[in-house]
């Protein structure tokens, strides 16, 4: 069984520009999360997404924004992107998010230059 | 705003030694996860503490959760280079897919 795969695995934008990132969940879990990773900040909740409908959201600013697709494939998309974006973005996919084990991603390490 | 402390920070140790990583909250929690993240992976889930005062073993590894469910701890024994990464602990925030992770402490093993 496939895991959650998440593209791309790097990416270098600059200041201003705006970026998505994509994640495919495990074949059957309609839960997909979005996080992310700084060294100063740890792991943080960005949101979560449920049959196409976002559930939670963490506290993060609207230039950060995602979306999920009728085969819960989701995206993530950042805009008018700052120097202080750049983290590793995690995606975890899980079966109906509640009380069932959340499956992480490899990341999309993301750089603003 | 809940905040999970993990302690120590960071931890460099010798093959074969045992140590001890704890996670601390003010808040009760029905229940409390740890994870271990390696260099360039997502975190992977080690195991799930729901009962006050409960132990659960895997291998090596040795979990506690406190009598108030406020705290947890991670026991390994006999340490080894693969144990080398980021353990993390977090809870599930709204009973849905949205976990609150703790600040983390980097182990390393050094063979």
């Amino acid at each position: 069984k496939a895991g959650v795969t998440q593209t791309p695995r790097y990416l270098i934008k600059t200041r201003g520009q705006q970026v998505t990132l994509s994640c495919s969940p495990i074949s059957g879990h309609r839960s997909v999360s979005w996080y992310q990773q700084t060294p100063g900040q740890g792991l943080q909740f960005l949101f979560e997404y449920f049959s196409e409908t976002q559930r939670n959201k963490g506290n993060f600013p609207g230039r950060f924004s995602g979306r999920q697709f009728s085969n819960s494939r989701s995206e993530m998309n950042v805009s008018t992107l700052e120097l202080g974006d750049s983290a590793l973005y995690l995606c975890a996919s899980s079966f109906q998010g509640a009380d069932t084990e959340a499956f992480f991603g490899q990341g999309t390490r993301l750089t603003v230059v | 705003t809940q905040l999970l402390k993990q302690s120590p920070q960071f931890l460099s140790i010798q093959e074969g030694e045992n140590l001890t990583v704890y996670c601390n909250s003010s808040s009760v929690f029905s229940s409390l996860q740890w994870y271990r993240q390696e260099p360039g992976e997502g975190p992977v889930l080690l195991v799930t503490v729901v009962t006050g005062g409960e132990v659960k073993k895997l291998k090596r590894l040795t979990f506690q959760f406190g009598d108030a469910r406020k705290d947890s701890s991670l026991h390994i024994t006999a340490a080894q280079p693969g144990d080398t990464g980021l353990y993390l602990c977090a809870v599930d925030q709204t009973g849905a897919n949205n976990l609150f992770f703790g600040t983390g402490t980097r182990l390393t093993v050094i063979p």
